[in-house]
């Protein structure tokens, strides 16, 4: 199984800074990788899919990249809602699986 | 609106079985990929096993292949998780979410139910 490794574990940074979250694949999972948004008591909300694509209504502070094994989610100008736990998810594979969540708290 | 709503929460004792729901509305349900994704208190998200409402073909995650069950009804447009016997360690909160696109199983989950958390406890 594709395992999917998240960097940092956690973060804290302030508003207004910009702020990058990796999530390397085990094995090359092409564009196959979506960003999640979750607040504690919700349920997660899609942000990017196939690596770069910005899911309809997310403000476009919040960008992707990457292809194969890296990718990168990044939050350009932090705003106090963006304050939550960040999964990515591949579905390259004939399963799926998950980072292990990155928490972004308040500096 | 596209939405899933999800059955509320339960309390069950080991052993007993259990089979929670999980409703689509505003779109066509037999068209998306559902999806199960369970997330253990203070933990991270796994996904259990997707479903296709329009001929019920399932797939699971190896984790929960033979724990649990998923199926679907499309004359209602319900999705469903169950299990024969819990466990302790079923306690979760559990989520239904639909494959943003229709003609792939392997896709992002685009809307997601709000949760139904399951507690079980003796």
């Amino acid at each position: 199984a594709i395992q999917l490794t998240q960097s940092p574990s956690s973060l804290s940074a302030s508003v207004g800074d910009r702020v990058t979250i990796t999530c390397r694949a085990s094995q090359g999972i092409s564009s196959a990788l979506a960003w999640y948004q979750q607040k504690p008591g919700k349920a997660p909300k899609l942000l990017i899919y196939d690596a770069s694509s910005l899911e309809s209504g997310v403000p476009s502070r919040f960008s992707g990249s990457g292809s194969g094994t890296d990718f990168t989610l990044t939050i350009s100008s932090l705003q106090p809602e963006d304050f939550a736990t960040y999964y990515c998810q591949q579905f390259n594979s004939y399963l799926y699986s998950f980072g292990q969540g990155t928490k972004l708290e308040i500096k | 609106e596209v939405q899933l709503v999800q059955s509320g929460a339960e309390v069950k004792k080991p052993g007993e079985s259990l089979k929670i729901s999980c409703k689509g509305s505003g779109y066509s349900f037999t068209s998306y990929w559902i999806g199960w994704v369970r997330q253990m208190p203070g933990k991270g998200l796994e996904w259990m096993g997707i479903i296709y409402p329009g001929d019920s073909d399932t797939r699971y995650s190896p984790s929960f292949q033979g724990q649990v069950t998923i199926s679907a009804d499309k004359s209602i447009s319900t999705a469903y998780l169950q299990w024969s016997s819990l466990k302790a360690s079923d306690t979760a909160m559990y989520y239904c979410a639909r494959g943003k696109d229709s003609t792939t199983p392997w896709h992002a989950f685009d809307i997601w139910g709000q949760g139904t958390m399951v507690t079980v406890s003796s």
